[in-house]
């Protein structure tokens, strides 16, 4: 199985500040990168597709970037309703897998 | 606009089963994969399957081989995932989500708590 890590899986900043997220793919999984965030209690939310596509109705402020097996999610400006969890998957090789998590909390 | 809507919260005893149902909307059915996706309480996100939701043809994840059953019914615009044998450790937020196009998830369902408890 491809293991995904994420790096850090917590962080805290300030509202404004430009936040990165890094995930580790095990293998290289080409561009079938996805990325999420997830509120308390509610469903995630897709964020970007194929490493760096922004979903509609997403945020400018959410960017992604990366290749073979690192990639990062940039937050240029973060916002109070930032404040959750993110998560990136990989669908490039059965079975999907998904990040550990990077919990985002605002100072 | 597309919607998922889940089945209610479920509580079962060790040894029983399970089915949730997710009612999609405001796309084509079977245009789109259906995938499953369960969250263990304050853990991460773990794939179990998908359904072609034109064909029915599953795949699921090894580790859900032989105790998750993955239905569709196109009539009602339903998919389903019936998981037996429930251990504690099956205790989890369960998700539907349609594939948008590769295996990244665009919309999801509001999740169905299924807990296990005797």
């Amino acid at each position: 199985d491809i293991q995904l890590t994420q790096s850090p899986s917590f962080l805290s900043a300030y509202v404004g500040d430009r936040v990165t997220i890094t995930c580790r793919a095990s293998q290289g999984i080409h561009s079938y990168l996805a990325w999420y965030q997830q509120r308390p209690g509610k469903a995630p939310k897709l964020l970007i597709f194929a490493v760096s596509t922004l979903q509609s109705g997403v945020p400018s402020r959410f960017s992604g970037s990366g290749s073979g097996t690192e990639f990062t999610l940039t937050i240029s400006s973060l916002q109070p309703e930032d404040f959750a969890t993110y998560y990136c998957q990989q669908f490039s090789i059965y079975p999907l897998t998904f990040g550990g998590g990077t919990k985002v909390e605002i100072k | 606009q597309v919607q998922l809507v889940q089945s209610g919260a479920e509580v079962k005893k060790p040894g029983a089963s399970v089915t949730v149902s997710c009612k999609a909307s405001g796309y084509t059915f079977t245009g789109h994969y259906v995938y499953w996706v369960r969250q263990a309480p304050g853990q991460g996100l773990e794939w179990m399957g998908w359904i072609n939701a034109n064909s029915g043809v599953t795949e699921l994840a090894q580790k859900f081989q032989g105790r998750v059953t993955m239905t569709r019914d196109t009539s009602i615009s339903t998919a389903y995932m019936e998981l037996s044998g429930l251990t504690y450790d099956d205790t989890a937020v369960y998700y539907c989500a349609r594939d948008r196009r590769d295996g990244d998830l665009d919309y999801w369902g509001q999740g169905t708590l299924v807990t296990v408890s005797s």
